[in-house]
């Protein structure tokens, strides 16, 4: 399996700018996350979604931010409008059921 | 919601040294992972551990649930185990919605 994929792995964009990030979990898992790294707030779930549903958006930082997921093998994360402080590694993960698998995240980088 | 401690929050080893890389967390958990990222910032598995131990080559870790803390151990360590070391447990209620704690940075030293 070619793991967790995400694209693009840079991006660099101005304020006000519309950034979406892309993710496709490991075929079969029913469980995806998506995860932001800072250095000053470390990793934090965003939001997750079983079966395609959304369960848990409670860690999405505002309105600015919204994901979808389409189908089973697709799912995006959108941030508009863009800021600095939105600058973070952005990591999608999967799971069956217990053990999540993280992709090799996006770096997002906001001037 | 479950709170993950880790430490120490730094190591420095030697090439060839041993170490215990612990993890306490607040609630019971039904289960645990260990996540090594790498200096490219690649999160890797290391253990998927609700309890019990386990190994795979020179590492191995164990979780004592009653208690609620894990263990890493790293024997004989390489320049290439350089890194930040992860654990992350589910949030009560739930077995999906890791918490992560704030890690270990670790540096082997030839």
């Amino acid at each position: 399996d070619a793991g967790v994929i995400q694209s693009p792995r840079h991006e660099v964009t101005e304020m006000g700018q519309e950034v979406t990030l892309r993710c496709k979990p490991i075929s079969g898992h029913n469980s995806l996350f998506w995860y932001r790294q800072t250095m000053m707030r470390g990793l934090e779930l965003l939001i997750y979604f079983n079966n395609n549903v959304p369960i848990d958006d409670s860690g999405m930082p505002e309105d600015r931010f919204s994901a979808k997921m389409p189908n089973a093998s697709f799912s995006t994360l959108k941030i508009q409008p863009s800021e600095p402080r939105d600058s973070a590694v952005y990591f999608c993960a999967s799971s069956q059921g217990g053990e999540q698998f993280f992709g090799p995240g996006t770096r997002l980088t906001v001037l | 919601g479950i709170q993950v401690e880790q430490s120490p929050p730094d190591l420095i080893l030697q090439e060839g040294a041993n170490s215990t890389l612990r993890c306490n967390f607040s609630d019971s958990v039904n289960n645990l992972q260990w996540f090594h990222q790498n200096p490219w910032g690649q999160l890797i598995n290391l253990f998927y551990i609700p309890s019990g131990t386990k190994q795979n080559g020179r590492l191995s870790a164990t979780t004592v649930a009653t208690e609620r803390y894990s263990l890493l151990y790293i024997s004989s360590s390489q320049t290439t185990d350089s890194g930040v070391y992860f654990c992350a447990a589910p949030n009560t209620g739930t077995a999906s919605k890791l918490t992560f704690g704030t890690g270990t940075r670790l540096q082997v030293t030839l």
